[in-house]
């Protein structure tokens, strides 16, 4: 199907593991985009990427990795996971930098 | 910088009751602004959007129309139903960003 998908839907994990949160888009966009979504914060940014192989810091990006050798795949690693990052975690994409972003349905992430 | 305030939730109304929820933004130049929609355990949607000053954008009977003047995106419904209970994001993209900026969204609740 195309679309922009999100796995796992949901993950409990223990404080000091490191976890991947996977997200793949079917539609070649450049651009792609984690965001995390609390209560009282909306929606922050966490890193994006313009491009394969090119990835930029977003507005919360401390405690967390991206990486980006394929267009269709941006995968998000907590390195050593914290209580503090438990948090619904969305990817999006977007054909450019300057249209609309198109979300997966989130990853809920609890840090135990 | 850029930035999107919203109202403050939770709203709660009747079923067909006129909805309004209020928008301004803080942007150099001309952004584009959108209404993204969230269902409970989903992803956003795009609800609607606008790109330049005056246009107004519409989808599922809901309207904004951007207003350079106010710095403002309001979103309004003449009658929700039940179904229109989500949370509500405004959000903006300045062409020279190429990452979405979010509102902390409006939680709306209708009742029947």
């Amino acid at each position: 199907d195309a679309g922009i998908t999100q796995s796992p839907r949901y993950k409990i994990t223990e404080t000091g593991r490191q976890v991947t949160l996977m997200c793949h888009q079917t539609w070649s966009h450049s651009y792609m985009f984690w965001y995390r979504q609390d209560l009282g914060h909306g929606l922050r940014l966490i890193y994006y990427s313009a491009a394969a192989d090119i990835t930029d810091k977003g507005e919360v990006p401390d405690g967390y990795v991206v990486s980006r050798s394929k267009t269709e795949n941006f995968p998000l690693t907590l390195e050593s996971a914290t209580r503090s990052q438990t948090s619904v975690y969305f990817c999006a994409s977007s054909e450019r930098g300057n249209t609309e972003a198109f979300f997966g349905q989130g990853t809920r992430l609890t840090v135990v | 910088g850029n930035s999107v305030t919203q109202m403050e939730g939770p709203v709660t109304l009747s079923e067909e009751a006129f909805l309004t929820i209020n928008c301004t933004y803080t942007a150099t130049g001309y952004p584009s602004l959108f209404w993204y929609v969230q269902y409970p355990g989903e992803g956003l949607q795009l609800l609607l959007k606008a790109t330049k000053a005056d246009d107004k954008g519409s989808n599922k009977g809901f309207e904004a129309t951007y207003r350079k003047e106010t710095t403002s995106f309001h979103l309004e419904k003449g009658s929700v139903q039940v179904s229109d209970s989500a949370v509500y994001f405004c959000a903006l993209l300045h062409s020279s960003a190429s990452k979405i900026i979010f509102g902390s969204g409006t939680r709306l609740s209708i009742r029947p």
